[in-house]
């Protein structure tokens, strides 16, 4: 299994609290990237990272703040929650090369309430 | 706008009967297509990558079909178990680019 890593992997949070996510990764990948699934919209790409201090917006980034200090940790920070924001975070990383594939993460399900 | 779409009915099928589940897309010129498993309460898994110039491809009882004229691809699970059962994921990805998008997936159910 890739070394892919969330913490949280549950979270109960007040609406407009601040709340982090964390990704870990132990593959030295360049390519990171924070997902949200929900019932009937799949897979939605929120922000990604293809270095060191390098990330730009996905399709569903309003609200969502993202960082990424190191190689190893990408950070999705939603800075208010509210509850349009309950849903179940992946976390991902990117191999390039032949089989240019991506691992995911275990997920984190956050509930704003 | 770029749209990818599987079908949100699940295939039902019985043990060791061939699925088959379609990804169509439109607007869309992708480089790859991949294929994804994903379990309940667990992060999606790559099964199959294919490229705009194969036909198909396969791994053991996977088979993939891209057809960038009907902007289509077929996933086969032949000899179909139980433990098949999931929901499967198509993602496109453009040339040069990094950025799978998904699909929706379609929930498979194999039945003893």
């Amino acid at each position: 299994d890739a070394g892919i890593t969330q913490s949280p992997r549950h979270k109960v949070t007040e609406t407009g609290t601040p709340v982090t996510l964390r990704c870990h990764q132990t593959e030295n990948h360049r390519y990171m990237y924070w997902y949200r699934q929900d019932p009937g919209h799949g897979l939605r790409l929120i922000h990604y990272s293809y270095g060191v201090k390098d990330t730009d917006k996905g399709e569903v980034s309003d609200g969502y703040s993202v960082s990424r200090s190191k190689t190893e940790d990408f950070l999705l920070t939603l800075e208010s929650a509210t509850s349009s924001q309950t849903s179940v975070y992946f976390c991902a990383i990117f191999s390039g090369g032949e089989n240019t594939e991506a691992f995911f993460g275990q997920g984190t399900r956050l509930t704003v309430v | 706008s770029q749209k990818i779409e599987q079908n949100s009915e699940a295939l039902n099928i019985q043990e060791g009967k061939t699925a088959t589940l379609t990804c169509n897309y439109t607007n869309y010129s992708p480089a790859y297509l991949q294929w994804y498993r994903q379990d309940p309460g667990r992060g999606p898994v790559f099964l199959l990558l294919i490229r705009e110039n194969e036909k198909e491809k396969r791994k053991e009882r996977l088979k993939v079909t891209f057809d960038t004229t009907l902007k289509q691809s077929l996933f086969h699970i032949t000899a179909s178990q139980p433990a098949d059962s999931a929901t499967y994921l198509c993602a496109l990805l453009s040339g040069g680019s990094y950025i799978p998008t998904f699909g929706r997936g379609t929930s498979l159910i194999v039945h003893p």
